[in-house]
């Protein structure tokens, strides 16, 4: 698989329950950042981890970061049908350049 | 909120016909990216430009491309003679750098006809 690969590719939930995309990622990081696209518009930037965290938190997101697995994991608590949305996570390298994986289209129903 | 302003919103153009796509990064910001978004698929990076000259760049990147920043607040983006699989949401970016995380602007969407 490519670097970040986000799974599963699309999610359907009822408002209120947790959403939870997985990402992982393939060479060395320098933090790994997630980002959220509403159809046709542009990319929101949500959270970011440096590869020394392991957690984060920011209202009701919840990142973890596990370098030795690769992988990272973003949990949205108490969705609302407002957050549904398309995220993307998304790799910086010593170079500043962001790679992004294909992205999780959430789909929170009222 | 400090933002990333891109225009036009939406361009269509004659396959083979050069478009400019303007993007104004937030103003303190040092690093400035190019990326694209074919419909449905992933979004791919083209440019990273640092310190008035070009960081890195991919293999999409060719020779049709290149980057300005003619005046110290804008940033463009050319392709010289635009092909068909060239249409695509194109987004800038920009950002203080390493750790900071890095904030789009809202996209052109680019119809090569």
């Amino acid at each position: 698989s490519q670097q970040g690969e986000e799974d599963p590719q699309a999610l359907s939930i009822q408002e209120g329950e947790n959403a939870t995309m997985n990402c992982s990622y393939k060479t060395s990081i320098n933090n790994l950042q997630w980002y959220r696209q509403n159809s046709g518009r542009g990319l929101v930037h949500l959270i970011l981890i440096r590869s020394n965290e392991r957690e984060k938190h920011s209202g009701r997101l919840r990142v973890t970061l596990d370098t030795s697995k690769k992988s990272s994991s973003l949990l949205i608590t108490a969705s609302r049908a407002a957050d549904t949305a398309s995220y993307f996570c998304a790799t910086e390298d010593a170079g500043n350049m962001l790679t992004f994986g294909g992205g999780t289209r959430l789909m929170v129903k009222p | 909120e400090p933002e990333v302003t891109q225009t036009p919103s939406h361009q269509v153009t004659q396959m083979g016909q050069e478009v400019i796509l303007r993007c104004v990064p937030i103003s303190n910001h040092l690093y400035f990216y190019w990326y694209r978004q074919i419909l449905g698929q992933k979004v791919e990076f083209l440019v990273s430009f640092y310190n008035n000259e070009i960081s890195e760049k991919s293999e999409i990147f060719d020779d049709q491309f290149s980057v300005e920043r003619p005046d110290g607040s804008n940033f463009t983006l050319k392709i010289r003679s635009t092909k068909l699989e060239d249409s695509a949401m194109y987004f800038c970016a920009s950002g203080l750098g390493a750790n900071y995380g890095y904030t789009f602007g809202s996209g052109t969407r680019l119809t090569v006809v």
